[in-house]
């Protein structure tokens, strides 16, 4: 039973271009959604965060938008570069250091 | 100053050898762990250690065996390896909030 999952699997964005991936989840325990992206030959490096007592965040170009009640949950990046094309994850922990549930990820392009 | 390293970056081996990968956090952090990736890139944990001690074994065979010498050592030993353990190992480390900081990740190859 997977407990976050994402989608799109895969996405392409022209250079500017507003890249959206989304995730929902099950357990409504988890208290902490981050969202992290990875470079190939890398490890996931965290990009933004968010807690449920809050519906957006933004930090630069990137905004997370929380909704409790879908259990849903979204990564926008405004003004897409070709430096964002990455592989995306969300993921989702409860309370304390427990350790991070992922979803599948999303394979980003952005072209020029 | 690299946060959470590992060592080695690759490793190859043949099948039903035994091997152990390192992992260092210079974050003084408490909680540790170890995550696999697989070819698919799905990212599972495996363990979990806080303050030196196991907290979570997520039903990984026994033939993976982590050591926690101290805070800042995570090590993850593998014995009998097999065809299915090729994939990509993750340490990772976390303080009090609950933010995972991960390592560079050791590409593990079962010949």
């Amino acid at each position: 039973q997977q407990q976050v999952k994402q989608s799109p699997q895969s996405l392409i964005v022209q250079k500017g271009g507003i890249s959206i991936i989304n995730c929902a989840y099950e357990n409504t325990a988890f208290d902490y959604f981050p969202w992290y992206q990875q470079f190939p030959g890398k490890g996931p490096a965290l990009l933004i965060a968010i807690r449920p007592d809050v519906s957006e965040k933004k930090e630069g170009r990137f905004t997370i938008s929380f909704n409790k009640s879908a259990k849903q949950f979204s990564l926008h990046i405004m003004d897409s570069q070709p430096g964002d094309s990455a592989t995306y994850f969300c993921a989702a922990s409860m309370v304390g250091n427990t350790p991070l549930v992922f979803g599948k990820g999303t394979r980003l392009s952005v072209i020029a | 100053d690299t946060a959470v390293s590992q060592t080695p970056k690759y490793l190859v081996t043949q099948m039903g050898n035994d091997k152990s990968i390192k992992c260092e956090q210079n974050l003084g952090h408490d909680t540790m762990y170890w995550y696999k990736q697989d070819s698919k890139k799905f990212l599972k944990i495996m363990f979990s250690y806080n303050n030196k001690e196991l907290i979570i074994n997520e039903t990984v065979p026994n033939r993976f065996s982590p050591k926690s010498p101290d805070k800042a050592h995570l090590n993850l030993h593998i014995n009998s390896l097999e065809l299915g353990d090729s994939a990509v190992y993750f340490c990772a480390s976390s303080p009090p909030s609950g933010t995972q900081y991960f390592g560079p990740g050791t590409r593990l190859t079962v010949l």
